[in-house]
């Protein structure tokens, strides 16, 4: 089965960039999505299909996708961004999760 | 504004069942796939079950086939899941959620509806 690898957490100074990725094999060939999850809340959808912001997502929130790494990029980091990020792809009839990193904003 | 509200969770001794619902509004329920995600406590999110717009394709995770069913009903804008069996790792916050196209990603999600198997 398929599986999307993630560092544990990621940590990032008050507006700075941070970068969370997402390896999996040959992810470069896949659509991969994005969510944040914070405490006690369901997922939000930040970035589909590797580069699209949903409305009401700010442009702080970028993603790219190559080779077997995507990533989620977060510029001028702001305390309300500290969350849980999933990263997410379909592969053979089955949606595969990553395993979830969590940042905090210092 | 779209809404996605589960219900039906609880606690449940191991091996007996459960049905989760799901009642959906602020959009046209029977234009999309709606699946079941779910989170065991302080882990991960864990893709359960999706079923087609209109009902005909259903497909499982190999943790939960065999034993849940997903259903629909587009007549009263609800999702369902039957869970048979249940486990003690079947013991999570199970969301309902909306698809996009085909085989891509989940647009909204409920609030979950939390399910403990526990003797």
């Amino acid at each position: 089965s398929y599986e999307l690898t993630q560092p544990l957490s990621v940590s990032v100074a008050l507006g700075q960039t941070a970068s969370i990725a997402c390896g999996g094999n040959n992810i470069g060939s896949k659509n991969v999505h994005w969510y944040q999850q914070k405490p006690d809340q369901a997922p939000v959808l930040v970035i589909y299909r590797d580069t699209n912001r949903p409305s009401g997502i700010p442009e702080r929130f970028s993603g790219s996708n190559s080779g077997n790494t995507a990533t989620l990029t977060i510029s001028r980091a702001q305390p309300g961004d500290e969350a849980d990020y999933y990263c997410q792809v379909w592969d053979s009839f089955t949606y595969v999760f990553g395993t979830g990193t969590k940042v905090t904003v210092l | 504004q779209v809404q996605l509200v589960e219900s039906g969770g609880g606690v449940v001794q191991p091996g007996r069942s459960l049905r989760l619902s799901c009642a959906a509004s602020g959009f046209t329920f029977s234009n999309y796939a709606v699946h079941w995600v779910r989170q065991a406590p302080g882990k991960g999110l864990e893709w359960a079950a999706a079923i087609s717009y209109d009902g005909t394709n259903k497909y499982y995770a190999n943790s939960v086939e065999d034993r849940f069913t997903i259903s629909r009903d587009n007549s009263k804008n609800t999702l369902y899941l039957q869970m048979n069996s249940l486990r003690a790792e079947d013991t999570a916050l199970y969301y309902c959620a909306r698809g996009v196209g085909s085989y891509s990603h989940f647009d909204y999600w409920g609030q979950g509806t939390l399910v403990t198997v526990s003797s």
